[in-house]
């Protein structure tokens, strides 16, 4: 089946290092890749996506490139801001009935520090 | 945009007793999710809506579990005869009805502690 695996964390990071995210995923066919984020408190929100491969999505200086061969969606970004502390989930989507099921990886908490 | 939204915020039930949820999505969205969401975990899927029709349930959702959108608006969970096991995140989100790769919007979810 369809599954996604994110490194373990936390991450701990001092303000202005660089910030890899590593994910892997397993899926038939062509799933479109995610990127969410969960800030202390609120919702899941979306971070940035890619629908097919070699595509790269990009936002708030985060990018993410679908790598096909690798299987991979590795969330990178090059200087992390104590206001990016939160938790990152990596998702795809396998479309079912005209929807847009997600699957989830576990998550990754980010801290960052002064 | 208002966002999807979600009540209670927060519920605590004893052993045995029934529990509902309510979701409202975004009002020009069609499509509504419900997700659960256990401590260190990601959100899993549960069961799906477009418009008034729940077209996928996961296996995860037993039969103490049902899912309405009677009008295709709003959409309620219901859990019955509610055990520890229940103790989660339930999670709604909603999307519009444009392509299959259209982003999920998520509520802030309601927090569901079985005592």
């Amino acid at each position: 089946g369809n599954s996604v695996t994110q490194m373990e964390g936390p991450v701990t990071l001092s303000e202005e290092a660089f910030l890899t995210i590593n994910c892997t995923y397993t899926a038939t066919g062509y799933p479109s890749l995610f990127w969410y984020v969960q800030y202390p408190g609120e919702g899941l929100q979306l971070l940035l996506k890619a629908t097919k491969a070699d595509d790269k999505g990009s936002n708030k200086g985060f990018e993410a490139t679908y790598r096909k061969e690798t299987t991979s969606f590795h969330l990178e970004k090059g200087s992390v801001q104590v206001s990016d502390s939160a938790v990152y989930f990596c998702a795809l989507s396998h479309p079912t009935g005209g929807g847009n099921k997600l699957t989830f990886g576990t998550g990754t908490q980010l801290k960052v520090e002064l | 945009d208002t966002g999807v939204s979600q009540n209670p915020r927060h519920k605590i039930t004893k052993r045995g007793q029934n529990v509902t949820f309510r979701c409202d999505p975004i009002s020009e969205h069609n499509r509504l999710y419900w997700y659960r969401q256990t401590l260190g975990q990601g959100p899993e899927f549960l069961t799906y809506f477009q418009n008034e029709a729940q077209l996928e349930k996961s296996r995860l959702l037993s039969d103490r579990f049902s899912a309405e959108r009677p009008k295709g608006s709003f959409s309620t969970l219901e859990i019955q005869r509610t055990e520890q096991g229940d103790s989660a995140m339930y999670l709604c989100a909603s999307s519009s009805g444009q392509g299959g790769n259209s982003p999920l919007h998520f509520g802030n979810g309601t927090r569901l502690t079985v005592t």
